[in-house]
């Protein structure tokens, strides 16, 4: 399995929602990443997780909340998002110090309205 | 000054010509260059790999380094519709935890 799958692939929530995406892997890389895309832009890094630690956060808002129940799956969780939240989110993974490129899943396309 | 700058074009071509895509980055640091394929609504796709200055060729794609103009370029040749997308570069310092990305050139080839 060389793949990153994430779910949903859309997602449409109101403001006041709580929702969920949800990135799996089973390559066995230990590293995992939140990626944000906005249209016509390059990916912006979110989150990273090393052996299911959070190792880096860039300065996300808390309304983002990163999971990582175990070295196969990787949470967002969402609250009270902002109608600018609305982008692409991508999750990618890679082996430790791997210096040749993530593996990326084909990511959520979310909508806040 | 962004660490990477990337015409984001748009690019359009006939069908069977060489595309010529170029970043140009600032820190001396970066080691580890890569070129990423993105097809509409999809996530990036690894396309070329390169360590340090120098070529490499896989089928009609070559990656080139020039560390010494801090320079990249990813070279289609015989472009294909099915070579329509966004084309990403991206860097990296050293161990790879972090990378930073151009912000994508837009490509249409057309048949």
């Amino acid at each position: 399995d060389t793949e990153v799958t994430q779910t949903p692939k859309h997602l449409v929530m109101g403001m006041t929602n709580k929702k969920s995406l949800k990135c799996e892997q089973h390559m066995g890389h230990r590293a995992m990443y939140w990626y944000k895309q906005k249209a016509k832009k390059p990916p912006e890094l979110m989150f990273v997780y090393s052996y299911e630690k959070l190792s880096i956060n860039e300065s996300v808002p808390s309304r983002f909340s990163p999971e990582c129940p175990n070295s196969s799956l990787l949470n967002l969780h969402l609250h009270a998002l902002q109608p600018e939240d609305s982008a692409l989110y991508l999750c990618a993974s890679s082996q430790l110090g791997q210096t040749y490129g993530y593996t990326f899943g084909s990511g959520t396309r979310l909508t806040v309205v | 000054q962004k660490e990477v700058e990337q015409d984001p074009g748009p690019l359009s071509v006939p069908e069977g010509a060489i595309v010529s895509l170029n970043c140009t980055y600032s820190n001396s640091a970066f080691q580890y260059f890569m070129w990423y394929r993105q097809y509409s609504r999809k996530g990036p796709e690894l396309l070329m790999y390169t360590y340090s200055s120098g070529n490499k060729e896989d089928g009609r794609f070559t990656a080139q380094v020039d560390k010494s103009s801090k320079y990249i370029s990813l070279f289609i040749r015989d472009s294909q519709p099915s070579d329509s997308a966004t084309y990403l570069c991206a860097m990296t310092k050293n161990t790879g935890n972090q990378f930073y990305f151009g912000t994508g050139t837009s490509l249409t080839v057309i048949p």
